[in-house]
């Protein structure tokens, strides 16, 4: 079963427009992730943030978390061209020595030239 | 250092038959996880070996079986495949599991059951 609920599930925007994406997840977790998949490829890990965390950046990306809310956003700034993919949201929790990783469906954003 | 690598990228195999299907995780790399990509599901959790064992299992019949080899290598089976198996299945590695489970994923070997 889905853990992460992206919103919206699809995103059209212009070059140099920023991207908000969302997140929403139903039980505690650790830490959240985001990944990015270009079309038919393999996910690369974007940015992770730890459940007392409430706001990270890497670059262009900005990631904030609200455990009381349970929701997770992913601010994309200035976008390109290249930014042009699938983006997921991947709720971590762990349980003594087991861990999990669990992926919502996504989101398909296209940044216009 | 290498990514992770996953054998074959296409397969195309008819109902019934059975698929194995190769991951190298990074060098180091302990643990490997496996999932399943559709369009409708979207990524579905099948199974993590770590040293040899597998920690987790998701929800997904007996059909679908994995394991992994001392050198850290990981295979997973599909027997009697079904047209509902059809998939991109991705591979992924991290250095350790716990709280920096960051997953490395190969780019996936698409199965099509015909």
């Amino acid at each position: 079963s889905q853990q992460g609920e992206e919103d919206p599930q699809a995103l059209s925007i212009q070059e140099g427009e920023n991207a908000t994406m969302n997140c929403s997840y139903k039980t505690s977790i650790n830490n959240l992730q985001w990944y990015r998949q270009n079309s038919g490829r393999g996910l690369v890990h974007l940015i992770l943030i730890r459940s007392n965390e409430r706001e990270k950046h890497s670059g262009r990306l900005r990631v904030t978390l609200d455990t009381s809310k349970k929701s997770s956003s992913l601010l994309i700034t200035a976008s390109r061209a290249a930014d042009t993919a699938s983006y997921f949201c991947a709720t971590a929790t762990y349980t003594g020595a087991n861990s999990k990783l669990t992926f919502g469906k996504g989101i398909t954003l296209s940044v216009r030239p | 250092k290498a990514g992770v690598t996953q054998t074959p990228r296409y397969l195309i195999k008819t109902r019934g038959q059975q698929v194995t299907l190769s991951c190298s995780p990074i060098s180091g790399h302990r643990s490997v996880s496996w999932y399943q990509q559709t369009p409708g599901q979207g990524l579905q959790f099948l199974f993590e070996y770590f040293s040899e064992t597998q920690r987790n299992k998701g929800n997904f019949p007996g059909r679908f079986s994995g394991r992994q080899f001392s050198n850290s290598r990981s295979e997973m089976n599909v027997s009697t495949l079904e047209l509902g198996d059809s998939a991109l299945y991705l591979c992924a590695s991290s250095l350790v599991a716990g709280e920096k489970n960051i997953q490395y994923f190969g780019a996936g070997t698409r199965l099509s059951v015909l």
